[in-house]
């Protein structure tokens, strides 16, 4: 699997759209990009994934360069409840949910009032 | 309701003793998978299983039984809890979320602390 490289902190301010970026520079080309998250002593959360297109859902934005060698995972609009520990991971996707997902340590966001 | 569900939501034990980690799923998905997260260390795959009676090792196996008899249900045994098994256990199962794409869903843990 492509490795990621995070910034492991971030602040954002409430209500400002928070851009959490991700380098995986060795992605090839059938590996998707997923983003979890984590807040405080809950299980991950699925946010959103992408293969070159950019995605967006309820949650929130994936924009992955050209070359797909990096991604930004934008919240338009962060509350409080987004402090969490935010997760970049790239993975083959498959047809039978068989993807044995590799967390790295990820991006700490906190969200100041 | 449906969902993953974890049981106990914190458990204490002594070092030798056998503890087992209940995993329930509501969905029918047939992939299940336990990981242990560690200051430090970040989510470590355990086990996983590809449906029923299928498992296979994850990145850190060592000292851990798990077993499906049941689609549904996929328990993590540890077989003679040590010291360096305290730790907090998420089970997770996969979801198409589409186009190709398959997230997890994650129980909401169990803390174990070995004595």
């Amino acid at each position: 699997d492509a490795k990621t490289t995070q910034p492991p902190s971030m602040d954002c301010a409430e209500g400002r759209a928070a851009n959490l970026p991700c380098n995986h520079s060795t992605i090839s080309g059938n590996e998707y990009v997923y983003w979890y998250r984590q807040i405080h002593s809950q299980g991950p959360q699925y946010i959103i994934h992408g293969l070159k297109n950019n995605e967006t859902n309820e949650m929130a934005s994936l924009i992955i360069t050209e070359d797909r060698k990096s991604s930004t995972l934008i919240l338009p609009h962060a509350t409080l409840r987004d402090t969490a520990v935010y997760y970049c991971i790239v993975r083959v996707a498959s047809n039978f949910g068989n993807e044995k997902l590799t967390f790295g340590t990820g991006t700490r966001l906190t969200i100041i009032p | 309701d449906a969902g993953i569900t974890q049981s106990p939501r914190y458990k204490i034990t002594e070092t030798g003793r056998q503890v087992t980690l209940m995993c329930h799923q509501t969905w029918s998905h047939s992939y299940m998978f336990w990981y242990r997260q560690d200051l430090g260390h970040g989510l470590r795959l355990i086990y996983y299983s590809a449906a029923a009676d299928i498992t296979d090792k994850g990145e850190v196996p060592d000292g851990y039984v798990v077993s499906r008899s049941k689609t549904e249900n996929f328990p993590l045994t540890l077989e003679s809890a040590t010291r360096s098994q305290t730790s907090v256990y998420f089970c997770a199962s996969s979801e198409p979320t589409g186009p190709r794409g398959y997230g997890y869903t994650f129980g909401s843990g169990t803390r174990l602390t070995v004595v």
